[in-house]
């Protein structure tokens, strides 16, 4: 049983165009959160929602918008897809925001032509 | 400011040897974790190993343990007996208390294990 899972694995598009990534916890955990990993293979935390209330939003172009709409799901949707938007995007889960250990997902892999 | 910082973009090990991946942090509240994670070439990121700030104790797991230094800001992650399976990417992250959750990562060191 996966415990995060994320669909698409890969995700080939071109620019200008809109796409979501979908992301689902079966461990019942309240907290969840999207990362993005760069080409340096650097990742950065971008969102967090604690029982589909947003509680983190760093400094991301707003052409990105997560949706939570129950506790086991985050959705991630980019609007107007750019070539820097290529990345690996990481979905995690955390029993609470006080849980110390996060579960990553398999992650996905954006490439923007 | 760079909160984490691993000064060792690449090391090379022996198999069966030890090895220490190095990972300094910077942060302000007194309350916080340390944490370690892989990431083999498939991509996925494994938790690895945890330390809280006032955790008295190093943190161990398995072949893995932590030398956490609080005066020094350090936790390195020690790998003991290396395997091949080892060869991978490492992060160390931080979590402070006080920011609801956000993992805050270093740049990473790519291990490779040789035979």
């Amino acid at each position: 049983d996966t415990a995060v899972s994320q669909t698409p694995k890969y995700l080939v598009t071109q620019m200008g165009n809109d796409k979501s990534i979908k992301c689902e916890q079966n461990l019942g955990h309240d907290t969840m959160y999207w990362y993005k990993q760069d080409s340096k293979k650097f990742l950065k935390i971008m969102f967090s929602y604690n029982n589909k209330e947003l509680i983190i939003n760093e400094t991301v172009p707003n052409r990105f918008s997560p949706k939570s709409p129950d506790k086991a799901h985050l959705n991630l949707h980019i609007n107007s897809l750019e070539l820097g938007d290529s990345a690996v995007y990481f979905c995690a889960s955390s029993q609470d925001r006080a849980s110390y250990e996060q579960y990553f997902g398999p992650g996905t892999r954006l490439t923007v032509t | 400011a760079q909160k984490i910082t691993q000064t060792q973009p690449g090391m090379f090990v022996q198999e069966k040897e030890a090895v220490t991946l190095d990972c300094t942090y910077d942060t302000s509240d007194p309350s916080y974790g340390l944490f370690w994670y892989k990431q083999p070439s498939s991509g996925e990121m494994i938790f690895l190993i945890y330390q809280g700030s006032y955790d008295q104790q190093n943190a161990t797991e398995g072949r893995y343990s932590l030398n956490f230094q609080k005066a020094r800001k350090s936790a390195n992650l020690v790998i003991s007996a290396s395997q091949l399976g080892d060869s991978a990417m490492y992060f160390c992250a931080m979590e402070e208390h006080n920011q609801g959750g956000k993992l805050i990562f270093g740049q990473g060191t790519e291990l490779s294990v040789k035979p």
